[in-house]
């Protein structure tokens, strides 16, 4: 157990809809991470949060965005879903603010989009 | 559990014996290199770490090893063992850290 948390394990919506994936850090971790797994593309970076600022933004799409809160609790949001779009999606965390500081990553949420 | 990556690219090893994995990468601005270890349905979990100061690091049973003339990293995992079966990934960082990228994997079967 990592100690990062992710919600929901499995999410099943249709095209055009909206969801939100939500992350715990780990106690104590300020940096919060976001990755897409998709058989297609490999493992992605999608965006970097550092103690409610962003830091690092990689392949995201316009259609997704997250933020996170000053509890340190994170939030991807995927709008106007695609088939494309069905991955898994992990959230990570470290303690600092760059790559170099080991990333525990948590157990993913499963996107289907019908 | 999971399928992460139905094609990879497979490595099949008897237990005991050592393994390693490959990785070419493609950025030579690139500064600090990754391995990580996923589980079927499970996230991926650090292994070990290397700066592109260095060209070997070792840690429990694995050691890194980074060749930067030819843009080459290696895991290698000593007395290899059913726990080990995984999908490994390396990834490396670049643009002053604020690019960060995944190989495509490498499938470890430990066979008995």
């Amino acid at each position: 157990d990592s100690g990062v948390t992710q919600t929901p394990k499995h999410l099943i919506t249709a095209t055009g809809q909206r969801v939100t994936l939500r992350c715990s850090p780990r106690s104590g971790d300020l940096s919060v991470y976001w990755y897409q797994q998709s058989l297609d593309q490999g493992l992605q970076f999608l965006i970097q949060y550092y103690n409610g600022e962003e830091r690092a933004k990689g392949n995201i799409l316009e259609r997704f965005s997250a933020q996170q809160f000053p509890d340190l609790h994170s939030e991807l949001n995927l709008s106007s879903l695609e088939l494309g779009d069905s991955a898994l999606y992990f959230c990570a965390s470290s303690v600092g603010q760059g790559f170099g500081y080991e990333q525990y990553f948590g157990p993913g949420t499963r996107l289907t989009v019908t | 559990g999971e399928s992460v990556g139905l094609h990879l690219p497979t490595l099949s090893v008897q237990e005991g014996d050592n393994s390693i994995i490959n990785c070419a990468y493609s950025n030579s601005a690139s500064d600090y290199f990754i391995w990580y270890k996923q589980e079927s349905g499970k996230g991926p979990q650090f292994i070990i770490d290397i700066r592109s100061n260095m060209d070997k690091r070792q840690g429990q049973r694995v050691t890194v090893l980074l060749n930067k003339t030819v843009k080459h990293l290696s895991l290698q995992i000593a007395a290899t063992q059913p726990g080990d079966s995984a999908v490994y990934f390396c990834a490396e960082t670049f643009n002053y850290g604020q690019n960060f990228v995944f190989g495509p994997g490498t499938r470890l079967s430990v066979l008995p």
